[in-house]
């Protein structure tokens, strides 16, 4: 089974610090892998993506994602965490094949970001 | 360029009753998606539509029946609304269902089913 997983429920950061999210992946092959966020009431936003090519992924607001083949990992980062960052992370997998590529989702990391 | 868009934003259902979530998307994608949403599960796939014209089952979908109406719309059927049904549903939609393409999100619609 292609899978993620996200072993944190919940972060707490405080405002100016660095903050990370983790996602561990389990695949067969290559993946495709994701990062979205949810705002309160509101749908999915693409945060960035992973292809192929460089491990470091650059995405919205001023997030990015490192691509760790050894470790089945793509954690999110950001140097310096904004309250306005408080939202549901999820982690996503594309699996080779099967239901049309749609995403395969982590179960989600609330991150609290404060003052 | 409105993206994905869902209507209706909320409702609520009592049990038995049948109903439609609409979606459409207005970025000429060719691949669309229904997913579910339930608290710590994070996002589950009802029903797919790779190209108009075909639609398939994904991991959850007993209860639900899809229609593609044409490239721009999917639309969402519960004929026999059940509790368990009580979700937030997500339609998306792709370029391309290739594994590359990036998933684009409605707003959602919120069910309550008593």
């Amino acid at each position: 089974a292609q899978s993620v997983a996200q072993p944190e429920d919940q972060v707490n950061v405080a405002e100016g610090n660095p903050l990370t999210v983790k996602c561990t992946y389990s695949v067969s092959g290559n993946p495709y892998l994701f990062w979205y966020v949810q705002y309160p009431n509101r749908g999915l936003q693409f945060l960035l993506k992973y292809i192929t090519g460089d491990n470091l992924v650059k995405g919205s607001y001023g997030f990015e994602a490192e691509f760790n083949k050894s470790q089945t990992s793509f954690h999110l980062k950001k140097p310096s965490a904004l309250v306005s960052d408080s939202a549901l992370y999820f982690c996503a997998v594309r699996p080779v094949g099967g239901f049309g590529y749609a995403l395969n989702f982590g179960k989600g990391t609330s991150l609290l970001v404060t003052p | 360029n409105a993206g994905v868009t869902q209507t209706p934003k909320f409702q609520v259902l009592k049990t038995g009753q049948s109903m439609t979530l609409q979606c459409a998307q207005d970025m000429n994608h060719n691949s669309m998606y229904w997913y579910r949403q339930d608290p710590g599960m994070g996002l589950r796939l009802i029903y797919y539509s790779a190209s108009e014209g075909t639609t398939d089952k994904g991991e959850v979908p007993n209860g639900y029946n899809v229609s593609r109406l044409n490239k721009r719309e999917f639309s969402l059927r519960l004929e026999s609304a059940a509790p368990s049904q009580t979700s937030v549903y997500f339609c998306a939609s792709s370029a391309q269902a290739t594994g590359r393409e990036t998933q684009y999100f409605g707003p959602g619609t919120r069910l309550l089913v008593l």
